[in-house]
């Protein structure tokens, strides 16, 4: 299906755990985007990456790891996940003016 | 760091009535300005991008003015429905980029 998918949907981890967040588009676009949704934070950018191996950090990257070594892929990493980093992630994709696209986004808790 | 703002955080409008909010930006450097329809337990979408000042965008019921000269844009919204209870979200670019920084939205809550 063509669009732009994360997985898992829901996930718990323990604190320490390394875990990975999955995004995938099927447009080719070239800009990917990872957000956090925070209470009285609203949307938060944590990394970008304009192009396949091409990433670059946003307002809150600490404790996060990207790659994109393909276009349609874009993987966040929490290296040693925390409490704080509890929270709905939101990745999306955007190709020029349309705006962005989001994912149906995966919602983390950190225990 | 570009700020993006939005009033008010939240609105209750009665079924029927109109309704506006406002994003207001930096003027200085500006390149675009979003607007994002955020349902409960969906994921935000694109209503609006506008770029030139004087804009004036309109889909259905929904439409959205810009001045970047003084640093604003409203979302209007005619004849409120149930469905329309969402958040709108406003976002700006950075200059050049493709890095949207959002507001933290308008709440809205149509009363039946």
């Amino acid at each position: 299906d063509a669009g732009i998918t994360q997985s898992p949907r829901y996930k718990i981890t323990e604190t320490g755990r390394q875990v990975t967040l999955m995004c995938h588009q099927t447009w080719s676009h070239s800009y990917m985007f990872w957000y956090r949704q925070d209470l009285g934070h609203g949307l938060r950018l944590i990394y970008y990456s304009a192009a396949a191996d091409i990433t670059d950090k946003g307002e809150v990257p600490d404790g996060y790891v990207v790659s994109r070594s393909k276009t349609e892929n874009f993987p966040l990493t929490l290296e040693s996940a925390t409490r704080s980093q509890t929270s709905v992630y939101f990745c999306a994709s955007s190709g020029s003016v349309e705006g962005y696209t989001f994912g149906s986004g995966t919602r983390l808790t950190v225990v | 760091i570009l700020n993006v703002e939005q009033s008010p955080q939240s609105l209750h409008v009665q079924e029927g009535d109109s309704t506006n909010f406002t994003c207001s930006f930096p003027s200085s450097n500006f390149y675009a300005l979003h607007w994002y329809r955020w349902e409960t337990a969906k994921s935000p979408e694109a209503l609006f991008v506008m770029t030139l000042n004087g804009d004036e965008k309109k889909k259905g019921r929904i439409s959205a003015t810009l001045n970047t000269k003084e640093g604003y844009s409203y979302l209007y919204i005619k004849g409120s429905q149930p469905e329309d209870s969402a958040t709108y979200l406003c976002a700006s670019p950075i200059q050049g980029a493709q890095k949207l920084v959002f507001g933290q939205g308008t709440r809205l809550t149509i009363n039946p």
